[in-house]
């Protein structure tokens, strides 16, 4: 059974610095991951998916990267703004017939 | 089109009453998932549907949650009789891909006391 773990559970920066969210799955044989945001009270918001085949994604300031061999993905957030203050979560598909599996996310706080 | 609807948003009943959770997915999406997320659990699927057929029904925790799909614009989760522990926030998603390009609706927050 695909189990995906992100850390650290919460983290708060300074605004303007570089950060790093880290997901890791147990089961290297992905289809895709994606990477979610969540704020206070609404669903989720697609960022980024990366295809198996892929190594990253970028968007704007935000780039994710896929490592299937060592089962880890990180979201690279660049000069951190207040406004990226929310819960980032990540999912992975098993396959392209099977739903995602999410992570319990990474709750950041960016301090103006 | 408006998104993933659910309602209500929130919702506070006593234990052993009856609970009825709503969502209209975005028209001509194929899939509709529920999840249910808690802090200790995070965001678990609960049942999926695909053109109205349940799918995958494994992760409804016991025979108090049913989900019904009775045409593409209309499903229901509903919990009989409802307990303290399924105190959560519901998630409806709806895509056309089972494995990519989720809308999530806003969620109803369920707290049962």
């Amino acid at each position: 059974k695909q189990e995906v773990t992100q850390i650290p559970a919460a983290l708060s920066v300074p605004e303007g610095e570089n950060l790093v969210l880290n997901c890791s799955f147990t089961d290297s044989a992905i289809y895709n991951l994606q990477w979610f945001r969540q704020d206070p009270g609404k669903g989720l918001t697609s960022l980024l998916l990366i295809q198996s085949s892929q190594r990253e994604q970028t968007s704007g300031r935000l780039n994710a990267s896929l490592d299937k061999s060592s089962g880890r993905s990180t979201l690279y957030i660049a000069a951190s703004q207040p406004g990226d203050s929310a819960t980032y979560l990540c999912a992975v598909a098993n396959s392209g017939n099977t739903p995602l599996v999410f992570g319990k996310g990474t709750r950041l706080s960016v301090i103006a | 089109d408006a998104g993933v609807i659910q309602s209500p948003r929130h919702e506070v009943t006593e234990m052993g009453q009856e609970v009825t959770l709503r969502c209209k997915p975005i028209s001509g999406h194929d899939y509709l998932f529920w999840y249910r997320q808690t802090m200790m659990r995070g965001l678990e699927l609960l049942i999926y549907f695909n053109n109205n057929v349940p799918i995958d029904d494994s992760g409804m925790p016991e025979d108090r949650f049913s989900a019904k799909m009775p045409n593409a614009s209309f499903s229901t989760l509903k919990i009989q009789p409802s307990e303290p522990r399924d105190s959560a926030v519901y998630f409806c998603a709806s895509s056309l891909d089972n494995s990519r390009g989720y809308t999530f609706g806003s969620g109803t927050r369920l707290t049962v006391v």
